[in-house]
């Protein structure tokens, strides 16, 4: 299957800085990728879809100008988190899609634990 | 837009048994329906898929099952493993909204040796 990657795996940082997670499609080209987020035993929640070359489309309730989503080309997408606080902590997952596919199959990337100290 | 209502939360069977679990959506527009494993900290890993124009698809001790008219979907799991212990999600999604996933809140499946 597809591989997508996502760095960094986990970060710590102290509250108020930024911290940016790239997504990256390794063996295809990602038309579309999503970003999650993912609270201890809870399920995952789209926060927003980024498309090639376009703005990124939020879910209700997500800040844009908190979560910014740059997806500059077809490989890579990147959620950046301004101003972290503790309440951000959280698992970070990504998601493509090969826009060539016939399918809806998504990819998901291992993920990125995110500490706001 | 999409709910999707996963049931039971948690699920504990003994090893050798069979698990099911149930889920309802509420878009009758959508078309795919991935179930995903997810072990701790790690990435959810798609373990099968079905499509709205299939009611059932077996692989090996998974199989899932639609009912389109009802707007539910189910996963089996026969001959449970302790190796199958892990969350389940399901989801649902819609390709003329853009394929976003909604998931359903998952479910806590522990397989007792």
């Amino acid at each position: 299957g597809a591989v997508v990657s996502q760095h960094p795996s986990w970060v710590i940082c102290k509250s108020g800085t930024s911290v940016k997670i790239e997504c990256r499609s390794l063996d295809f080209q990602a038309t579309t990728m999503f970003w999650y987020r993912q609270f201890p035993k809870q399920s995952l929640m789209l926060m927003a879809t980024s498309n090639e070359g376009s703005k990124a489309t939020y879910e209700q309730g997500v800040e844009k100008d908190k979560f910014l989503i740059n997806h500059a080309s077809l490989t890579l997408s990147t959620l950046t988190v301004t101003s972290a606080h503790p309440e951000d902590s959280s698992f970070y997952i990504c998601s493509a899609r090969d826009g060539l596919a016939e399918y809806n199959e998504q990819f998901f990337g291992p993920g990125t634990r995110l500490t706001v100290l | 837009g999409e709910n999707v209502e996963q049931h039971p939360s948690t699920l504990s069977v003994q090893e050798g048994d069979s698990a099911v679990i149930k889920c309802t959506y509420s878009d009758s527009a959508s078309n795919y329906f991935p179930w995903y494993k997810q072990e701790l900290g790690k990435r959810p890993q798609l373990i099968i898929d079905i499509r709205s124009n299939v009611g059932e698809k077996k692989d090996q001790r998974i199989a899932v099952t639609l009912n389109k008219t009802a707007k539910h979907f189910s996963l089996h799991i026969t001959e449970t493993q302790p190796e199958d212990s892990a969350v389940y999600f399901c989801a649902a999604t819609i390709k003329a909204a853009g394929n976003k996933l909604t998931f359903g809140g998952g479910t806590r499946v522990l397989v007792k040796p």
